[in-house]
């Protein structure tokens, strides 16, 4: 079956504008997390989605960023006033519901602010 | 303050050799430990987990260790082939406290070389 997708692969934008990034996670996956790799790091979570809801946005760095999951399968990370910091690999990652199954990460989409 | 740590940014092994990773945490809340490895422009893919209540797990080549009194796993290849090389995530998280998020070291880069 198909893996994680994100779109797009990359993006380039320019400090200051509004981006939205896409995440398909894996069909029948109930849990979705959103996490952020910059270089030279491991993957540093973001948010958790268990349906449509937001179980957990401790990670969220400010309130520039923020994540929807209205249908519970498709989520979009949004990222206002963006700024060079910003700049990283954004990795979204999906498991069944409960118990200790492993997340499966996709591609990612990396992010450059100039 | 880092909770998982991977001291070893880097590990240049021969193939047929055994690759010994090392990771090392410190919240002892931790119960659930994954390894993931990564190739250049992919997501992490899960290799291997192990549970607080084991002390060793085994999948084909793949063994990992953990010492939960000295809050220290490790990720044992043998024998190593060249298509092992990667970069190696070591993953933290609370099962147990419903918390899903996992809690990445900074990663090893293993180079299998002939």
């Amino acid at each position: 079956g198909a893996g994680v997708s994100q779109t797009p692969s990359n993006k380039v934008t320019e400090k200051g504008k509004y981006v939205e990034l896409r995440c398909d996670p894996i069909s029948g996956h109930t849990a979705l997390y959103w996490y952020r790799q910059s270089l030279g790091q491991g993957p540093e979570f973001l948010i958790y989605f268990q349906g449509t809801g937001a179980a957990d946005d401790s990670g969220l760095p400010n309130d520039r960023f923020f994540a929807v999951r209205p249908e519970g399968s498709v989520s979009t990370l949004k990222i206002q006033r963006t700024e060079r910091g910003d700049s990283a690999v954004y990795l979204c990652a999906s498991k069944l519901a409960g118990g200790v199954n492993e997340q499966f990460f996709g591609p990612g989409t990396r992010l450059t602010v100039l | 303050d880092q909770q998982v740590k991977q001291n070893s940014p880097s590990l240049s092994v021969q193939e047929g050799r055994i690759s010994i990773l090392n990771c090392d945490y410190t919240n002892s809340m931790f119960d659930y430990f994954l390894w993931y490895k990564k190739y250049p422009a992919e997501g992490p893919t899960f290799l291997i987990s192990i549970s607080s209540i084991k002390d060793k797990n085994e999948d084909g080549r793949f063994t990992v260790f953990l010492n939960k009194s000295a809050k220290h796993l490790s990720l044992h290849i043998v024998p190593s082939q060249p298509g092992d090389s990667a970069v190696y995530f070591c993953a933290a998280s609370r099962i147990s406290g419903g918390y899903n998020k996992l809690i990445f070291g900074a990663g090893t880069r293993l180079a299998v070389h002939p």
